[in-house]
């Protein structure tokens, strides 16, 4: 199985801060043939099911604030929060979806300082 | 707009099946695989398995191979997800998620999540 590590477990930004979360995998997740990197970003608030925020390593789902970023290639990624929010304190995870199982990261806390 | 929802919590004893249920509306059932994804309490996220709604293929994770079984309704538009020989360690949520398309992509949308106690 492929593994997700994230860092660092919490984080605590000021509101208007940037915030950077990173993801490695244990293996390569790209697609060398159409180049895509097999890599989803998700928030998770407290009672509620993990919200899709960015596919294909970087492109951004349908509603969700500009200020959501994801970056990386290969097995290294990064979701940056640019400018963070109140709204934006939720845990973050990363899934690989290369190959089954498909597998998370064990999620990012953000909070505010 | 697609929409999964799924059934009520469910309170166990130890050794007991639990059977959850996942109702998809908003798209063709057929058209995208659904997968089942446990959370225990302040714990990441652990894929259980998946079903092919079109055919009715089954895949587990080697964790739960043979003690979980995932079908689908095509009429009901609804997958199932029965999970037997319970431990406290199963309390969790149990989710159901949509594949986005084909055999390898992200998931979206995601059901609210059923909880399941197993307690003495």
């Amino acid at each position: 199985d492929i593994v997700m590590t994230q860092s660092p477990d919490s984080l605590a930004v000021s509101l208007g801060e940037r915030a950077t979360i990173n993801c490695k995998s244990s293996q390569s997740v790209l697609y060398t043939s159409n180049n895509n990197n097999y890599l989803a970003w998700y928030q998770q608030k407290p009672g509620q099911p993990p919200k899709l925020l960015i596919y294909w390593a970087s492109t951004r789902d349908s509603g969700v604030p500009d200020r959501f970023s994801g970056s990386g290639s290969g097995t290294d990624f990064t979701l940056t929060i640019s400018s963070l929010q109140a709204e934006d304190v939720a845990v973050y995870y990363c899934l690989q979806y290369w190959t089954s199982p498909q597998t998370f990261g064990q999620g990012t806390k953000v909070e505010i300082k | 707009q697609v929409q999964l929802v799924q059934s009520g919590p469910e309170v166990k004893k130890p050794g007991a099946s639990v059977k959850l249920s996942c109702k998809a509306s908003g798209y063709t059932f057929t058209d995208n695989g659904i997968h089942w994804v446990r959370q225990a309490p302040g714990q990441s996220l652990e894929w259980m398995g998946w079903i092919n709604t079109g055919n009715g293929n089954a895949h587990y994770s080697q964790k739960f191979q043979g003690r979980v079984a995932i079908t689908r309704d095509t009429l009901a538009t609804t997958s199932y997800m029965e999970l037997n020989s319970l431990t406290s360690d199963d309390t969790a949520v149990y989710f159901c998620t949509r594949l986005k398309f084909g055999d390898f992509s992200w998931f979206d949308p995601w059901g609210q999540g059923t909880l399941v106690t197993v307690s003495s």
